[in-house]
């Protein structure tokens, strides 16, 4: 069976600092990976996404970068975090399908002070 | 750009009958999802609809109208582990686009 796991679940960064949260999934070969953010009492928006190695769209400019090195892995990176990135970061996965349902790690709660 | 509206909040008893309303217009459509997300958690899925219609799975059910871009969740016989926001997603171009969610509080 296909799992996700995403660490970690909790992070407090300061301002300035830089940010790497990492996804990896196993039990399935080629998926389309995701980014997505949720502020608080908002809903999902989508950061990036890759349909392949090397591969990464970008949704909205910000502040924030993804790479996918493997096939299974998944990086979110920031050099200097702001206040604004605070918010709960989930990765998700799906098939290669046009209408592919997604499936979504615990989640890391980021609090940027 | 892609809008997709479902209401903020819902109260309902236990017991009781829910429906969530969603309506959307967006750039493209390969169907649409429905989500529930416990508060600190992960999305987990609940239904797909791409063909309009009613999809019923246990004490949930999903509608579609793609003429009029509206969809409903319908939650039956209400429990207090319903509790929680209801996501209302469109599938576009390999990706999906979510809706801010429906807060749903079951009472006693």
């Amino acid at each position: 069976s296909q799992t996700i796991h995403q660490w970690p679940a909790t992070l407090v960064q300061p301002v300035g600092s830089p940010l790497s949260l990492e996804c990896t999934v196993e039990g399935t070969s080629n998926p389309n990976l995701y980014w997505y953010r949720q502020a608080a009492g908002r809903g999902l928006q989508l950061l990036f996404y890759s349909v392949g190695i090397g591969q990464i769209s970008s949704e909205v400019p910000q502040n924030l970068s993804a790479s996918r090195p493997q096939d299974r892995q998944f990086i979110l990176s920031s050099k200097k975090l702001l206040l604004s990135d605070s918010g709960f970061y989930l990765c998700a996965w799906s098939g290669q399908g046009l209408n592919e349902k997604l499936f979504f790690g615990s989640g890391t709660q980021l609090s940027v002070l | 750009g892609q809008n997709i509206d479902q209401p903020t909040e819902m109260t309902a008893t236990e017991g009781a009958i829910v429906q969530i309303n969603c309506t959307y217009q967006t750039s493209g459509f390969n169907g649409l999802f429905w989500y529930q997300q416990h508060a600190g958690e992960a999305p987990t899925f609940l239904s797909y609809n791409v063909l309009d219609g009613l999809e019923e799975k246990g004490r949930f059910s999903s509608f579609l109208s793609r003429s009029k871009g509206y969809s409903y969740l319908l939650l039956k016989e209400l429990q207090m582990k319903d509790s929680a926001s209801y996501l209302c997603a469109v599938a576009y171009d390999y990706k999906l686009s979510f809706g801010a969610g429906t807060t749903v509080t079951v009472r006693a």
